[in-house]
């Protein structure tokens, strides 16, 4: 079955500070990337990848896909208590399905 | 903004026992999916739904579970014969078309089996 691996599982830092998350997959008919937030119950859209190499950003959060490395990451600029949630990866492949990995908890604090 | 509502918010339920979990997806929506989250765990995919039919179903998705689309607003998911495992946050969510990626999740039903 194909694999979202994420990483950090958990991650603690202060409000202020950058953060970069990972997201790898393994590919069977790949379509894109995609993350989303999910901070108290229904995750929520972030951003959607498909092609290498081209940020995506929006204000302090920004991420790209690198196809060759099979891999995303997040960031996040000028961290605040507010970010802290968790933070999931999904890959969709060609049939539509779309499948999340484990998620990184991530908690800023004060 | 227009959102995916599901009801109920809880459910609790005995073993065994039969359980319908409703959502009313995005009006322009076409595309509706089923995922669950057992506490700690991953989002799980269990099924995806177009036209009628189911076009996309995980391994969870088994004879226990069905879906429909029984009037022009609503998607459930029937779960008969609840098991304890079954016990988890299911959330609906739908998309305008299954290319963009770009899901919309609603708020979820946590499911207790007891």
């Amino acid at each position: 079955e194909d694999k979202v691996v994420q990483s950090p599982l958990s991650l603690v830092v202060h409000e202020g500070d950058t953060v970069t998350l990972n997201c790898s997959y393994e590919v069977t008919n790949f379509r894109s990337l995609l993350w989303y937030k999910q901070e108290k119950k229904a995750p929520t859209f972030l951003f959607m990848l498909t092609s290498s190499g081209i940020e995506k950003k929006s204000g302090r959060l920004s991420s790209i896909l690198d196809k060759k490395e099979l891999s995303s990451i997040l960031n996040i600029t000028a961290t605040q208590t507010g970010d802290s949630a968790i933070y999931l990866c999904a890959r969709r492949d060609n049939n539509n399905d779309m499948r999340f990995g484990a998620g990184t908890r991530l908690t800023v604090k004060p | 903004e227009p959102e995916v509502t599901q009801t109920p918010s809880h459910q609790v339920t005995q073993m065994g026992q039969e359980v319908i979990l409703r959502c009313v997806p995005i009006s322009n929506h076409l595309y509706f999916y089923w995922y669950r989250q057992i506490l700690g765990q991953k989002v799980e995919f269990l099924v995806s739904f177009y036209n009628n039919e189911i076009s996309e179903k995980s391994e969870i998705f088994d004879d226990q579970f069905s879906v429909e689309r029984p009037d022009g607003s609503n998607f459930t998911l029937k779960i008969r014969s609840t098991k304890l495992e079954d016990s988890a946050m299911y959330f609906c969510a739908s998309s305008v078309t299954p290319g963009t990626g770009k899901l919309f999740f609603g708020s979820g039903t946590q499911l207790s089996v007891l």
